[in-house]
């Protein structure tokens, strides 16, 4: 089955700076790719997803890249902020909802 | 309020005590998942189910058992809980058609198996 392997499992940097996470997948059959943000006791909630006939897909600050070759995806923030401090989740889409998750990202926004 | 809902927020149980779990949804959407969370773990699905009637097994589904007779309702079974279902659970609901996948989360319920 499909496997989504997330790095780095923590993150800080600066306020201001950009922040990278990376994600790869096992499936080749995996056609849609979102990626969610979860602040501190909340429910998940969608920050921005990617297609598998899109390379790129960008709103405001965030962007995400998908290269189908290499089975791999990112999600890009430039600009952080405080409030983009949260555990961040990618995930992969095998077949027909059938969601399988990354284990995190806890990125921290240092003031 | 477009929503998705679950009862109850939190709950604490003892082993072998048959428990359920609701989640309903006003979004009228077609598809339901359920999830658990655990630390390092990310979200696993349970179940998923893409119309009334029809279910599937996530990847963890052992332990657990849905139903979906009503569009709107997607309860979550345990018939008899285990301390390894000792977990944060999330229910959610996508509007389905292919088009959008976007995976709409209720708040989540707290569950301590003892």
């Amino acid at each position: 089955g499909e496997n989504v392997e997330q790095h780095p499992s923590t993150l800080s940097v600066q306020e201001g700076d950009s922040a990278v996470i990376k994600c790869t997948y096992s499936d080749s059959a995996s056609n849609y790719f979102p990626w969610y943000k979860q602040e501190l006791g909340k429910r998940p909630q969608l920050i921005i997803d990617i297609r598998s006939n899109v390379g790129e897909k960008k709103d405001q600050r965030i962007a995400v890249t998908l290269n189908k070759t290499a089975k791999h995806f990112s999600l890009h923030i430039t600009e952080t902020q405080p409030e983009d401090s949260a555990v961040y989740f990618c995930a992969a889409e095998p077949y027909g909802q059938n969601f399988v998750f990354g284990p995190g990202t806890r990125l921290s926004v240092l003031p | 309020e477009a929503q998705v809902t679950q009862n109850p927020r939190y709950l604490i149980t003892v082993t072998g005590k048959k428990l359920t779990v609701t989640c309903s949804q006003n979004m009228n959407h077609e598809y339901m998942s359920w999830y658990r969370q655990d630390p390092g773990l990310g979200l696993r699905q349970i179940y998923y189910s893409m119309n009334v009637e029809v279910t599937d097994k996530g990847d963890v589904p052992e332990g657990y058992k849905v139903s979906r007779k009503e569009k709107r309702n997607f309860p979550l079974i345990l018939e008899s809980p285990s301390p390894n279902q000792t977990s944060l659970y999330f229910c959610a609901s996508t509007f389905g058609g292919g088009a959008w996948d976007e995976q709409f989360f209720g708040p989540g319920t707290r569950l301590t198996v003892l």
